[in-house]
Order: structure tokens, then sequence, then C-alpha cells
């Protein structure tokens, strides 16, 4: 089946920093979807992206569609404890024209120190 | 509309018994999803609807588990004969799929049921 690769694993920053992690695919998306979840709850959406190079931001947050539909990329600015969190992308399979479920990556589990 | 509820939070539950969780989609959605997140993991595709119709059940989905929306609203996840591997949290989403261009949007996910089978 399908896998996205996400990275880094985890990360730990200090308040302040600047945050990027990004997720790959080995075959091409039509969709890319950005989660946070939080210890005991289901993914929250962050930001949703459609079109290949599409650039959207959510506050502090700003995702990119990869132009070969192969990636996305998220970055969060100047980060800060409530930050804390697991980070997931997800993915639609071109294949299967929105009949195929997300496939989500294992997540990076971002923490942030004061 | 409060977002997708799930019902209940937690269930402990014996090997071997049955059990039963519910899911109440976005109303306006006509797509409902399980998936099922193990610890360190994201979560792995289970089934999903569009409407009442079941239309695609991952391997994931043992004959163990069946899954109904009887009426294209809520939605209920049986799972007969617990093992420990059950054990899980299961996630229940819903979302909108444009006819037009086919895409679907608002992939939104409810707070889960954590599952523990001792």
């Amino acid at each position: 089946g399908q896998q996205l690769n996400q990275s880094p694993q985890s990360m730990f920053i200090q308040e302040g920093e600047d945050v990027s992690m990004n997720c790959t695919s080995s075959s091409i998306f039509n969709t890319w979807l950005w989660y946070k979840q939080d210890p005991g709850e289901g993914p929250v959406l962050l930001i949703a992206l459609y079109k290949a190079g599409e650039l959207t931001s959510n506050g502090r947050l700003t995702a990119q569609f990869g132009i070969t539909r192969k990636d996305s990329f998220l970055n969060i600015s100047a980060s800060i404890p409530s930050d804390v969190g697991i980070y997931f992308c997800a993915g639609q399979p071109l294949e299967g024209s929105g009949n195929t479920p997300l496939v989500f990556g294992k997540g990076t589990r971002l923490s942030v120190i004061a | 509309d409060t977002g997708v509820s799930q019902d209940p939070r937690h269930k402990i539950t014996k090997r071997g018994q049955n059990v039963t969780f519910r899911c109440d989609p976005i109303s306006e959605h006509n797509r409902l999803y399980w998936y099922r997140q193990t610890l360190g993991q994201g979560p792995e595709f289970l089934t999903y609807f569009q409407n009442e119709a079941q239309l695609e059940k991952s391997r994931l989905l043992s004959d163990r588990f069946s899954a109904e929306r009887p009426k294209g609203s809520f939605s209920t996840l049986e799972i007969q004969r617990t093992e420990q591997g059950d054990s899980a949290m299961y996630l229940c989403a819903s979302s909108l799929r444009a006819s037009g261009t086919g895409k679907v949007y608002g992939y939104t996910f409810g707070s889960g049921t954590r599952l523990t089978v001792v």
C-alpha cells in the first residue's frame, strides 16, 4: 500500500525558534493535509493543500504542496509552548480519483523548551 | 454542528468480549471513515462509507470487525471476540466529496475511542 515518509521523527527546540518538517511519497498525491494531535485526542486539521505548488498559511503555520506532487512541507514560525504535540502529514493518492482514503505519515513529535 | 462525535471515549474490555463504538459525523458530510491508531504510529485506514454504502475495507479489517452506517448518518464499528492486539485508538472521520470534481474536503476527525483489551 501507499506509504508516506515523514521527517524528522522528533524535534526538541527552544521557544521562539522556527520549525520545519516534511513528508514524501513514492507516488503522486492530489491532496496534502497537515494535522496536529494532542495526547488522548483525535488529529485536528491545520492546513489543507489541493494544488501542486500551493503555499498556504494559517497563522504561524505555512505549508506547501510540492511541485512534483510527491512531497509537502510544514513550517512553524516563532514556536510557543502550545505548539507541543505530534504533527501528521496525510495525503490522498491521485489514483482512484478521490476514492482512495487518506494515507498518514508516522508523525513528527515536537517538544518546545521554554 | 459540533463536529465529529465518538462514543465512548474509553472502553476497557476482557479478551473475548464484543464491543461496539459509535460515530456521529458532521451532518453535511457524505463520507465517513474509520481509522485505527496504535502508539507511536499514524492513523491506519480501516473502512469508509459514502452515505450508507460501504465502499472499501482494508486488509486490517479482519472477519471479527464489522461496520455499518444504516441510514447514511451515524456509524457503528463492532469488534467481536476481542483480542489484546485490538487495543488501540479507534478514530472516526467525516468528509464531503464534491460530486463535480470528485475532490474530498474537510477531513475532520473525532476525539476517538481508546480500547483496552485485558
